[in-house]
């Protein structure tokens, strides 16, 4: 079955620090994998997306993620921490073309990210 | 287009009254989806259309909550009898035939029973 596993439910750097937010998922199928932030109090913003084309993929705001198969992971990383980039984040792996279901998404449990000053 | 527009943002309901959410998607996408975000959870999947079929439905939506989109635009949530365990933030996203893009959600609609 498909699932996604985020391995820290917080993490706190300080800001100008290096970000890592990692993710393991499982899949029988080829996954496409994506990170989500959620500000408070606000909607689910697309970061980037895996879809097995190159398996460093670079999405907004500085964020990248690279896909290892080998180790079925897709770590969300960022050079340098802003106090902005404090939110929830989340980690997504498409259902697509699994067992006849054509579109859900399945969410990790979340990582807060807390930037300190 | 001003993105996925979700009404209305807050609804706070009486334990045993109907409540209805109403979705408008990116005007482009024909795929629409309901999802169900718990405090301190990642959202969880709820149904999705393509066009104005319902393709799937997930064993969360029990026979209380009906969800339609008769033309294929907009669609609507109905909660029959809500119970406490249905305060929840309900989101909805859509995208384009293929999924694997990536979605557009709204900011949700948050719903207290009381």
């Amino acid at each position: 079955a498909q699932s996604v596993t985020q391995l820290d439910s917080h993490v706190s750097v300080s800001e100008g620090t290096p970000v890592l937010l990692r993710c393991n998922y499982s899949s029988s199928y080829s996954p496409s994998l994506f990170w989500y932030v959620q500000h408070p109090n606000k909607g689910l913003q697309l970061l980037l997306k895996y879809t097995s084309a190159a398996t460093l993929v670079k999405g907004i705001n500085g964020f990248e993620a690279e896909f290892k198969k080998s180790e079925t992971s897709f770590h969300l990383t960022k050079p340098s921490a802003h106090m902005s980039d404090a939110a929830e984040y989340f980690c997504v792996v498409s259902l697509r073309g699994y067992g006849g279901s054509q579109g859900n998404l399945i969410f990790g449990k979340g990582t807060k990210l807390s930037v300190k000053p | 287009d001003t993105g996925v527009s979700q009404n209305p943002r807050h609804k706070i309901t009486k334990r045993g009254q109907n409540v209805t959410f109403r979705c408008d998607p990116i005007s482009e996408h024909n795929r629409l989806y309901w999802y169900r975000q718990t405090l301190g959870q990642g959202p969880e999947f709820l149904t999705y259309f393509q066009n104005e079929a319902q393709l799937e439905k997930s064993r969360l939506l029990s026979d209380r909550f009906s969800a339609e989109r008769p033309k294929g635009s907009f669609s609507t949530l109905e909660i029959q009898r809500t119970e406490q365990g249905d305060s929840a933030m309900y989101l909805c996203a859509s995208s384009g035939e293929d999924g694997r893009s990536g979605y557009t959600f709204g900011s949700g609609t948050r719903l207290t029973v009381v």
